[in-house]
């Protein structure tokens, strides 16, 4: 069965630091990948996608994430985050059968 | 101003009654989407539709039904047969079978006491 990990389930930070979220997922095919983020009793906002291409996707609020095929990785990362950053994220994966698989998510706190 | 309405946000009802969740969208998108989401277990799928009167189950579909008589509207069901259907639920959209995107509604906390 196809999953999506995510390696850390909270992220502590400060303000101003850079911060990496990790996601890998198991597929032997090819996939399409996506970041959401999500504020509290809040719906999912799309932070950015890979459906092919460079391997490098830049997203909104100045996210972006690498897709490495040979890890079956796409993680996350910011250089520098704000207290407005903090919110729980979701890595996705859209596998056979177009249905979207997400991981567990990782909340990032981010502290003054 | 196009998007995803659901309704309404939060929802409490007594054990064993059925409840219906609202969805509607005006994106004029195929396919949709019911997820369920419970701290620390991501979001799980419970049933899709990628084209008006057909739907498939999702992973946990036990427990709940839905419809798609219309293309705008994919309402959500939850039974009484449901064991444990206090939880955040949310609906989705995209505007291809592809899945190259998929947009959210603000979600429904459904609490059942």
């Amino acid at each position: 069965a196809q999953s999506v990990t995510q390696l850390d389930s909270q992220v502590p930070v400060f303000e101003e630091a850079p911060v990496e979220l990790r996601c890998n997922y198991s597929s032997s095919v090819s996939v399409y990948l996506f970041w959401y983020v999500q504020y509290p009793n809040q719906g999912l906002q799309l932070l950015l996608k890979y459906l092919s291409g460079s391997t490098l996707v830049k997203g909104i609020n100045g996210f972006e994430a690498e897709f490495n095929k040979s890890q079956t990785s796409f993680h996350l990362r910011k250089p520098s985050v704000h207290i407005s950053d903090t919110a729980e994220y979701f890595c996705a994966v859209r596998i056979y059968g177009n249905k979207l698989v997400f991981g567990a998510g990782t909340i990032l706190r981010v502290k003054s | 101003d196009g998007g995803i309405t659901q309704s309404p946000k939060y929802l409490f009802r007594k054990e064993g009654q059925n409840v219906t969740l609202s969805c509607e969208q005006n994106l004029n998108h195929d396919a949709m989407y019911w997820y369920r989401q419970d701290p620390g277990q991501g979001l799980r799928l419970i049933y899709y539709s990628q084209i008006v009167n057909d739907f498939q189950k999702g992973d946990i579909a036990e427990g709940y039904s839905v419809s798609r008589e219309k293309k705008e509207s994919f309402p959500l069901t939850v039974t009484s047969a449901q064991k444990n259907p206090t939880a955040f639920y949310l609906c989705a959209s995209s505007p291809d079978r592809e899945l190259t995107e998929a947009f959210f509604g603000q979600g429904t906390r459904l609490t059942v006491v």
